[in-house]
């Protein structure tokens, strides 16, 4: 148990639609990575957060959102669901001081749209 | 822009063998970390071993080591007495060092190895 979690574990869901994925991070931890993982696009990076500011940007589209909230927890917000989109999203997070450059992952939630 | 690549999709080992996985990056930076990270069939990413760049000697974890060659930009992973539980796929990382106002702290990720483990 890495100690990040991740909710829901499964969502499915209709093209067109809204859905909303939460990361808790490890306890102190300031980064919050958010990672897609597509059968034919690997492991890609979408966006991080720390200490509710983002902080770097990735291959996140204009549909989709996060935020980071003042306990720590985030949130990636998807909308305008395509087929394209069903994938596993996976967050981590890491300490918050220089060196300690290890991320840590939560056990994903696996996104279907039908 | 930083790039890793695996060019071994797949691979297989007889249980109790060692094998190795192989690993290659782009980079025009001096330091960076470099992990594997391995993915069972549950899905779950855990972190099997890292590497500081400014470190010369090679980083082990039990029976998983790492052959990391700066100027070749090569990070190979070995495992030895590979066992059942070892099967899954395994993902080179690649991550720039934290510097306070930089924000490139994202990992960047190779395609992946599949590992079989043959009984």
């Amino acid at each position: 148990d890495s100690g990040v979690t991740q909710t829901p574990k499964h969502l499915i869901t209709a093209t067109g639609q809204r859905v909303t994925l939460r990361c808790s991070p490890r306890s102190g931890d300031l980064s919050v990575y958010w990672y897609q993982q597509s059968l034919d696009q690997g492991l890609q990076f979408l966006i991080q957060y720390y200490n509710g500011e983002e902080r770097a940007k990735g291959n996140i589209l204009e549909r989709f959102s996060a935020q980071q909230f003042p306990d720590l927890h985030s949130e990636l917000n998807l909308s305008s669901l395509e087929l394209g989109d069903s994938a596993l999203y996976f967050c981590a997070s890491s300490p918050p001081v220089a060196g300690t450059d290890t991320q840590y992952f939560g056990p994903g939630t696996r996104l279907t749209v039908l | 822009a930083q790039t890793v690549t695996q060019s071994q999709p797949e691979m297989s080992v007889q249980e109790a063998e060692t094998v190795t996985l192989s690993c290659t990056y782009d980079t025009s930076e001096s330091d960076y970390y470099l992990f594997w990270y391995k993915q069972p069939p549950s899905r779950q990413m855990i972190l099997v071993i890292r590497q500081e760049a400014y470190k010369q000697q090679n980083a082990t974890e039990n029976r998983f080591s790492v052959n990391f060659q700066k100027a070749a930009k090569s990070f190979s992973l070995k495992i030895s007495d590979s066992q059942l539980g070892d099967a899954a796929m395994y993902f080179c990382a690649y991550r720039s060092p934290w510097i306070s106002n930089f924000g490139n702290e994202k990992l960047t990720f190779g395609t992946g190895t599949r590992l079989t483990i043959i009984p």
